[in-house]
């Protein structure tokens, strides 16, 4: 079965780094997306990204993300200067076109900032 | 603003039992999603309800959507310990033409005892 894929599995970076995560998302998808959960919290929506540019992102969101599809196949999580409070797992997902797909996630990447 | 709320957030269960978790939402969406997680695991997909009245069932899993009582259940049939895991329901908000953000409810962490 088709899946998405996460890089890395887990990152520990210092306060104040840049981090980027990257994911591939299913092939013949079309929307992409990334979440967080803080452990032990729910899941919480971060951005979600369709025809090349973000069609929505959340207030959590801040000047501190983006994200980026390079090359048609990667979509990346940038966080440009990493706080504490950024330590979460970070889950990539997507969905084909139409509404009411299933929304497939991957396997997240752990991220510790110290 | 669209919440959703699931109860119970933690359920200790037999095997052989039934339960039921629940699974309310605040604005109107005909759109639900159940996913299941392990501990450090990532989202795996259960079910899709698109429409009122549907019912869909897997194994001991059954899910059903009622979308006038804004009210969606997992019924748990005969548990056995294998469904042990974290169980989030989550809601689109109405359609706006593709982002399809979902909005996760805390999680009902299940545990079944021998």
């Amino acid at each position: 079965e088709p899946e998405v894929t996460q890089t890395p599995s887990h990152q520990v970076t210092q306060m104040g780094q840049e981090v980027i995560l990257r994911c591939v998302p299913i092939s013949n998808h079309l929307y992409f997306y990334w979440y967080r959960q803080i452990l032990g919290q729910k899941v919480e929506f971060l951005v979600s990204f369709y025809n090349n540019e973000i069609s929505e992102k959340s207030e959590i969101f801040d000047d501190q993300f983006s994200v980026e599809r390079p090359d048609g196949s990667n979509f990346t999580l940038k966080i440009r200067s990493t706080k504490l409070e950024d330590s979460a797992m970070y889950f990539c997902a997507s969905r084909a076109s139409e509404a009411g797909n299933t929304i497939y996630f991957g396997e997240g990447s752990w991220l510790t900032v110290v | 603003e669209l919440k959703v709320e699931q109860n119970p957030l933690f359920l200790s269960m037999q095997e052989g039992k039934n339960y039921t978790i629940y699974c309310n939402y605040s604005t109107t969406s005909d759109r639900l999603y159940w996913y299941r997680q392990d501990p450090g695991k990532s989202l795996e997909s259960l079910f899709v309800l698109l429409s009122n009245g549907a019912v869909k069932q897997e194994g001991r899993l059954m899910a059903s959507l009622d979308t006038k009582a804004r009210l969606s259940t997992l019924h748990i049939t005969a548990a056995v310990h294998d469904l042990s895991a974290t169980y989030f329901c989550a809601v689109d908000p109405p359609f706006r033409g593709g982002s399809e953000k979902l909005v996760f409810g805390k999680g009902t962490k299940l545990t079944v005892n021998p």
